[in-house]
């Protein structure tokens, strides 16, 4: 258990829709990420935030937001979903901006 | 930005046997990690290693920063150690991940 939760693990939901995930840090990481993993491929940075401010932005699409709060949890906000866009999103925290980074379990999104 | 190649890309071991897999990096990084991810999808860490050499029981590492390259050592693997191992590299704000090695061990 690497202490990053991430929430929910699995969602299926239909094209033009919009979904919220969460995740939590680990206790004392103030720096979150976001990752994108379609099938098969490589992890793809979206975007870090580091004590509640943006620090660094990927190939985020605009149909993207995501935010971190006062209480260092984070959430990625999907909008108007494509099939395209299914995948694996991954957050992880670290202690520093770029320290030892730790990656929760995933949420799986499949867009029909 | 910062790129990152993994060698090789795919790799099919007999049980036993040992490895060696590569991360070459194209600018000076802060910081390098290697991770496993196993079949069910989750991201192990395996090293966090921005110079110098480290072990972990059959496993070690090693990264030359000077040189931009960091080795991943597997000895006497098992069909556990299968997966993709990444490594990823940190500039100043951002980790990178290579592309990976897809490693299939065989009983």
């Amino acid at each position: 258990d690497s202490g990053v939760t991430q929430t929910p693990k699995h969602l299926i939901t239909a094209t033009g829709q919009r979904v919220t995930l969460r995740c939590s840090p680990r206790s004392g990481d103030l720096s979150v990420y976001w990752y994108q993993q379609s099938l098969d491929q490589g992890l793809q940075f979206l975007i870090q935030y580091y004590n509640g401010e943006e620090r660094a932005k990927g190939n985020i699409l605009e149909r993207f937001s995501a935010q971190q709060f006062p209480d260092l949890h984070s959430e990625l906000n999907l909008s108007s979903l494509e099939l395209g866009d299914s995948a694996l999103y991954f957050c992880a925290s670290s202690m520093t901006v770029t320290g030892e980074l730790f990656f929760g379990e995933g949420s799986r999104l499949t867009v029909l | 930005g910062i790129q990152v190649e993994q060698s090789p890309p795919d790799l099919i071991l007999q049980e036993g046997a040992n490895s060696t897999l590569r991360c070459n990096f194209s600018d000076s990084v802060n910081n390098l990690q290697w991770f496993h991810q196993n079949p069910w999808g989750q991201l192990i860490n395996l090293f966090y290693i921005p110079s110098g050499t480290k072990q972990n029981g059959r496993l070690s590492a090693t990264t030359v920063a000077t040189e931009r390259y960091s080795l991943l050592y597997i000895s006497s693997s098992q069909t556990t150690d299968s997966g993709v191992y990444f490594c990823a590299v940190a500039g100043t704000y951002k980790y990178i991940f290579g592309t990976g090695t897809r490693l299939k061990v065989l009983a």
